[in-house]
């Protein structure tokens, strides 16, 4: 596709459930960065992946999040015992090659609400 | 860790009016990036800067980096009603790859 394309675009879940929140990247783009935001603040880094690795995970609140992109292109965040606090929008973004040269595409962001 | 500021936190500006964000980073910044979110968007790449001093214009928008590359502003001139959103910088996150982005500062206008 064109762009950075998320799903679902809405969840809600109840407390305590299983998540997962997909990220398909512009074509070609190497790098993939997770983020989430909160409402009224900027986005927080949560992982990036170089191709198949993550090669930087310090963003992870804790081990109930966790990430993969197994053929280095679609990404799956995976969220296990969701919490209320976890509730806000997870984007996904992608650029060519990383190494802050450049502009993250960002796609249009996965609401997650936790009851 | 790094650590990049924006002020002001919000800025109510009647149509017509300038408009101005400020950035600050606690370390040394190699570059600097704008983003723009329109409500219920995301974010979108408006410019990138990476010289001590370096100064781009798009049309109405000005962007500086401080001599020190600590800090960075955007200035909006004659503001529109599509300048509403939020306005976030970003900057490399030390030493790792990603970026840090500031709380932004949030542009409403009034007709």
């Amino acid at each position: 596709g064109a762009g950075v394309s998320q799903t679902p675009s809405n969840k809600v879940t109840e407390k305590g459930k299983y998540v997962e929140l997909r990220c398909d990247p512009i074509s070609g783009h190497t790098a993939l960065y997770w983020y989430r935001q909160s409402l009224g603040q900027g986005p927080e880094f949560l992982i990036y992946f170089q191709g198949t690795g993550a090669a930087d995970d310090s963003g992870l609140p804790n081990d109930r999040f966790f990430a993969v992109r197994p053929e280095g292109s679609v990404s799956t965040l995976k969220i296990q015992r969701t919490e209320r606090g976890d509730s806000a929008v997870y984007l996904c973004a992608s650029s060519p090659s990383g190494m802050n040269t450049g502009e993250l595409f960002f796609g249009e962001g996965s609401r997650l609400t936790v009851l | 860790g790094q650590q990049v500021m924006q002020i002001p936190q919000y800025q109510h500006v009647q149509e017509g009016e300038d408009f101005t964000t400020y950035c600050n980073s606690s370390t040394t910044l190699s570059n600097i990036q704008w983003y723009k979110q329109r409500p219920g968007g995301h974010p979108v790449f408006l410019i990138q800067l990476v010289k001590s001093g370096e100064v781009k214009k798009q049309k109405r928008l000005t962007f500086q980096f401080g001599e020190a590359k600590k800090n960075s502003s955007l200035h909006i001139t004659a503001t529109q009603t599509t300048d509403v959103g939020t306005y976030f910088c970003a900057g490399p996150r030390g030493g790792a790859d990603g970026l840090t982005f500031g709380k932004g500062t949030h542009l409403i206008i009034q007709p």
